[in-house]
């Protein structure tokens, strides 16, 4: 069965730090694996996803991820934080193999960014 | 393209009392699912459906009913509203091959 854990309910990091995510996967398939963002009382946006190319995924707003199959984790990260990047954050499986149309989310890590 | 679409943007029940969200795409595809949002459990999965006449059972159906009978649309009926059932809904729909889109969310509330 697949299973999604983010590993930090909050992150804080001050503007213009670098930014990390952390999210730990299980799956009995080959995943495909999402990051989306959630901007308060919005709906959520796709960031990036890996589909079994490049383990090295980039997206919008200069996130990315890098798929570890070793480790089982879909990091994301940002090389500096904007004050526009507060939000929260959700990692995704896609549950069985492919995208089924199905996905099972994560609990949400809320990033904090401090002026 | 109007991509998802989700109404209301909001609604009040009663407990006890019956209602559908609607939702419904443009953008011709075969997958549409149904979510709802607490906070600090992400999203779960209430019932998807991979094409019209199609549907299935995600992580928490209790409560809720569906039915496809065209692409566009997927409906979310709730049966008998409970205050449990309080939180935020998002539709979303995708293809084969491509990530889901989500609708903007409709905010029920169960008194």
């Amino acid at each position: 069965a697949q299973s999604v854990t983010q590993l930090d309910s909050h992150v804080s990091v001050s503007e213009g730090t670098p930014v990390l995510l952390r999210c730990n996967y299980s799956s009995s398939y080959s995943p495909s694996l999402f990051w989306y963002v959630q901007h308060p009382n919005k709906g959520l946006q796709l960031l990036l996803k890996y589909t079994s190319a490049a383990t090295l995924v980039k997206g919008i707003n200069g996130f990315e991820a890098e798929f570890k199959k070793s480790e089982t984790s879909f990091h994301l990260t940002k090389p500096s934080a904007h004050m526009s990047d507060a939000a929260e954050y959700f990692c995704v499986v896609s549950h069985g193999s492919g995208n089924t149309g199905k996905l099972i989310f994560g609990q949400g890590t809320t990033l904090q960014v401090k002026p | 393209n109007a991509g998802v679409t989700q109404t209301p943007k909001f609604q009040v029940l009663k407990t006890g009392q019956s209602m559908t969200l609607q939702c419904a795409q443009d953008m011709n595809h075969e997958y549409m699912s149904w979510y709802r949002q607490d906070p600090g459990m992400g999203l779960r999965l209430i019932h998807y459906s991979v094409g019209a006449g199609i549907t299935d059972q995600g992580e928490v159906p209790n409560g809720y009913n569906v039915s496809r009978s065209t692409t566009e649309d997927f409906p979310l009926r709730l049966l008998s509203a409970a205050p449990s059932q309080t939180s935020v809904y998002f539709c979303a729909s995708s293809t084969s091959y491509n990530e889901q889109f989500f609708g903007p969310g409709t905010r029920l509330t169960v008194l």
